[in-house]
Parts: structure tokens; C-alpha cells; sequence
């Protein structure tokens, strides 16, 4: 099961900041948050991540609750190019030594209208 | 640098036969995963190589295998096709350093798309 919750779908203006929720309420204090995003017809793209501190980059904004039970994305001034599906992830931790492993949802459909 | 690449781009195969893709990470990473995608069930993770070993593997039956050569390099292989298998095929690469949670970020190709019939 996807350890993160997100909506299905969300719309944005563009040139508007688009902000995009994540759920991750049974994340683990050394389980790191990461954001990729699919443009349609292409493999996935990384974004961001985060552990506990806001995390920004030449892409976007990532902003984790100080519980780190839910993050925030934030692509600041949307393009019509920054449609796409964009995924949340937690990196899982399985039982033992160092293997991790990506847990993927179903992600957020984020549209920039014109 | 150039990104990760993936042979072949499209696949057309039959119920029982098998099939393998091919993988070219980018230059210095030694860690390169694999992960199916279907409408259904989203993206899941096949199984992870780094430095010629299988260092993860996700909950894929044992028709799904993979290797790594010394240049990083990765296949995968699936025996005994059936029409389920039918997929958008990712591979990812990073740099996959031991201990080095930030080096986990991957980076991927543009995906083989396989057509079981």
C-alpha cells in the first residue's frame, strides 16, 4: 500500500503558484519525502526531497509540517509545461540493513490552464 | 551528460514468449532500478541493482529477472509472458551510494513499452 495520500486531481492558473498537498501521516523519522513528476509519454522526473527542513530549488518549494506528517510542493509561477502527473513519495525503509525502496502512488493530475 | 537510455522503445510479443530490455544508465551511476507502470496499478518497483548485485527487489514473481554489468549497464527479463505483462517499462539510475540517502535520486529513462498479445 502507497504510504502517501494525495488528490486525484487539481487545477491552477498559470503563472500562479500551484501548490500541491501530501498526506504522509505514518512517515518514519529517518524516512525521507520526495516529489517527482510525469509529463505525459515520458519517464518520471525528480523534483525535490526533503527530511525535515523546507527544501527549495531551481524547480520548486517543499515545505514538510513540523509533525512531517503532510508536505507541501510548490511550484511558484506555473507553466503550461508544468502539467503533468506529480507523485509524492516516502522512501521506505524494509527490514534489513540498508534497502530501501520507492513506494509510489497514484499521484495528483496537476492542470495549468491558460 | 547524456540521460539514461533505454532499447528498445517499443515491443510486440506473444503469450509465452520472453523478452529483454536494455538500460544505459548515466555515466558514474552505479545503481539502476526497475519499475513497471499500467494504468491499473500505477508504478511499481521491480527490483534494484548496484555494483553487479540485486540489492532491493519489489513483490514481482520470479519470471521478472535482471542483471548489471561491470559498466552498470542493466537487463531485465521476463520469461513466459502473459497478457498481464503488458506495460510501460522505467528504468531509473543514480549514483546509489551506500549509506547515502540523497544519492537515492533517481533519474529516469523514457521507458519500454511492451505489448503482450
Amino acid at each position: 500500500d502507497a504510504k502517501t495520500t494525495q488528490p486525484t486531481s487539481m487545477d491552477c492558473a498559470e503563472g500562479r503558484a500551484a501548490n500541491l498537498p501530501c498526506n504522509h501521516s505514518t512517515i518514519s523519522g529517518n524516512e525521507y519525502v520526495y516529489w517527482y513528476r510525469q509529463i505525459h509519454s515520458q519517464g518520471p522526473q525528480y523534483i525535490i526531497h526533503g527530511l525535515k527542513n523546507n527544501e527549495t530549488n531551481e524547480m520548486a518549494s517543499l515545505i514538510i509540517t513540523e509533525d512531517r506528517k503532510s508536505s507541501t510542493l510548490i511550484l511558484p509561477h506555473a507553466t503550461l509545461r508544468d502539467t503533468a502527473v506529480y507523485y509524492c513519495i516516502v522512501r521506505v525503509s524494509l527490514e534489513m540493513d540498508s534497502n530501501y525502496q520507492l513506494i509510489w502512488g497514484a499521484g495528483t493530475k496537476l492542470i495549468i490552464k491558460p | 551528460k547524456a540521460g539514461v537510455t533505454q532499447t528498445p522503445r517499443y515491443l510486440i510479443k506473444t503469450r509465452g514468449q520472453q523478452v529483454t530490455l536494455s538500460c544505459s544508465p548515466i555515466s558514474g551511476h552505479r545503481s539502476v532500478s526497475w519499475y513497471q507502470q499500467t494504468p491499473g496499478q500505477g508504478l511499481q518497483f521491480l527490483f534494484e541493482y548496484f555494483s553487479e548485485t540485486q540489492r532491493n527487489k519489489g513483490n514481482f514473481p520470479g519470471r521478472f529477472s535482471g542483471r548489471q554489468f561491470s559498466n552498470s549497464r542493466s537487463e531485465m527479463n521476463v520469461s513466459t509472458l502473459e497478457l498481464g505483462d503488458s506495460a510501460l517499462y522505467l528504468c531509473a539510475s543514480s549514483l546509489g551510494a551506500v549509506g547515502g540517502l540523497s544519492s537515492y535520486e533517481q533519474y529516469f529513462g523514457p521507458g519500454t513499452r511492451l505489448t503482450v498479445t
